[in-house]
């Protein structure tokens, strides 16, 4: 079946400018995960929703960064004001969610560039 | 901080040798779990060891989990070209909030020449 899909792939913007980033998850999963990664590091938690909760935004870094989650599917990351360290590769995941599920399913992420 | 430290950062074999990495972390977890990367780009589960088991294999993958020392090691037998990627310890949370959240290590990344 179809796995996470992400858009747009690939994403070059200029430093002040708001970019979204979207996220499908695969159908079904309650839980979605947004990650960032920075060049040659590891997977840094921004911000995760499960079902009807209130999201937990703990990893957000700033205020710029928000992201909502629409009829409990499709995902939007929004950055506003872009600044050149939010350059990174964008990483979401879904978990189908239940009391005894944790293996997370990546997609294959946004790459941002903010020049 | 990120939960989770892998041990060494870059591993170079040859095909056919074993490779073993390390994870440690800090606080208690419900589960661990071992993913792969390639090319940067979206991760892989390979496995999962949970809080109360020690070892676990999955085809050529060994993963033993030591909960005293907060440390996991991951081995991959009889390795190959197609093996080389990143590999990313995550650490899990049950509970509240942090249900299902992971922590990632920094990855270690393994190179398997021909």
């Amino acid at each position: 079946g179809a796995g996470v899909s992400q858009s747009p792939s690939n994403k070059v913007t200029e430093k002040g400018k708001d970019v979204e980033l979207r996220c499908d998850p695969i159908s079904g999963h309650t839980a979605l995960y947004w990650y960032r990664q920075s060049l040659g590091q590891g997977l840094e938690f921004l911000i995760y929703f499960q079902g009807n909760s209130a999201p937990d935004k703990s990893g957000l870094p700033s205020d710029r960064f928000s992201a909502e989650r629409t009829g409990g599917s499709v995902s939007t990351l929004t950055i506003q004001r872009t600044q050149q360290e939010d350059s990174a590769v964008y990483l979401c995941a879904s978990r189908r969610g239940g009391s005894d599920v944790y293996e997370q399913y990546f997609g294959p992420g946004t790459r941002l560039t903010v020049t | 901080s990120q939960q989770g430290e892998e041990d060494p950062q870059a591993l170079s074999i040859q095909e056919g040798e074993n490779a073993t990495m390390n994870c440690s972390y800090k606080t208690s977890i419900n589960n661990l779990q071992w993913y792969r990367q390639n090319s940067g780009r979206g991760l892989v589960h390979l496995i999962l060891i949970r809080s109360n088991e020690r070892e676990k294999h999955s085809g050529r993958l060994r993963v033993t989990l030591d909960t005293s020392k907060k440390s996991s090691s991951l081995l991959i037998t009889a390795s190959r070209a197609a093996d080389t990627a990143s590999y990313f310890c995550a650490t899990g949370l049950a509970g509240g909030t942090s249900y299902g959240k992971l922590t990632f290590g920094q990855g270690t990344i393994l190179t398997v020449h021909p």
